[in-house]
């Protein structure tokens, strides 16, 4: 069974950091772009960041360049998002999702079930 | 960006309606459209890409059409599950961006 995990969601002070981690298991992460996703609490989805299989490119959307940087660990199938500089306006469920399609863009499949981010003092 | 967006926001309806959604992005996108499904409290389900091939395991009275800016999911005979938002997804280009949903509820 495809399945992804996240983990590392919590309580942060704004200006702070949190590093999310994602799992995954049941295909070979090594050959798949992936993805992070957001979702404010009763908002809509919003892209973060993509990653290629290889690492060599990273894409962010732009509130959060400079701030936010997804890495992976093909040994350990293994996705994670570091989050710098925290705002409260980053305050969301963070969902990691495989990429299938064209190389480099396509529809997310499947999700994780999310890790709630929450930026407050 | 391309802006998606959808209409209606929300609509109710009844089991067994006939359910149509529809999704315009800002500027041509071919086919390089994907629906998705969100229940509370849950994360996402991908139904449709390609703007109409069904994904695998996704019941077939969903379906998908349009290509270019105008697109619909249309949910032939509604089903008690199926009462949850709906979201398109733009791949052509990015940054990928998402319409603000349709909520689909219970008349």
């Amino acid at each position: 069974e495809v399945q992804l995990v996240e983990s590392g969601g919590g309580l942060v002070q704004p200006g702070g950091s949190l590093r999310l981690s994602c799992t995954a298991s049941g295909f070979t992460f090594s050959s798949y772009w992936m993805t992070w996703v957001r979702q404010a609490p009763g908002k809509g989805l919003e892209w973060v960041a993509n990653i290629k299989p290889d690492g060599s490119e990273k894409y962010y959307v732009d509130s959060v360049k400079g701030r936010f940087t997804i890495s992976r660990d093909n040994a350990k199938n293994s996705l994670s998002l570091q989050l710098n500089s925290l705002r409260a306006e980053d305050t969301a469920v963070y969902y990691c999702a495989r990429i299938d399609g064209t190389v480099g863009s396509g529809w997310f499949d499947p999700w994780g079930q999310g890790t709630l981010v929450t930026v407050s003092s | 960006a391309i802006r998606m967006t959808q209409s209606p926001s929300s609509l109710s309806a009844s089991t067994g309606d006939r359910v149509t959604i529809t999704c315009r992005a800002s500027q041509g996108i071919s086919s390089n459209l994907a629906w998705y499904q969100q229940k509370p409290g849950k994360a996402p389900k991908l139904l449709i890409y390609a703007a109409s091939t069904l994904q695998s395991g996704v019941p077939s009275r969903f379906s998908g059409s349009g290509s270019g800016t105008d697109f619909t999911l249309t949910i032939s005979c509604l089903q008690s599950e199926d009462f949850a938002i709906y979201y398109c997804q733009q791949y052509y280009t990015y940054p990928p961006t998402f319409g603000p949903g349709t909520k689909v509820d219970i008349k």
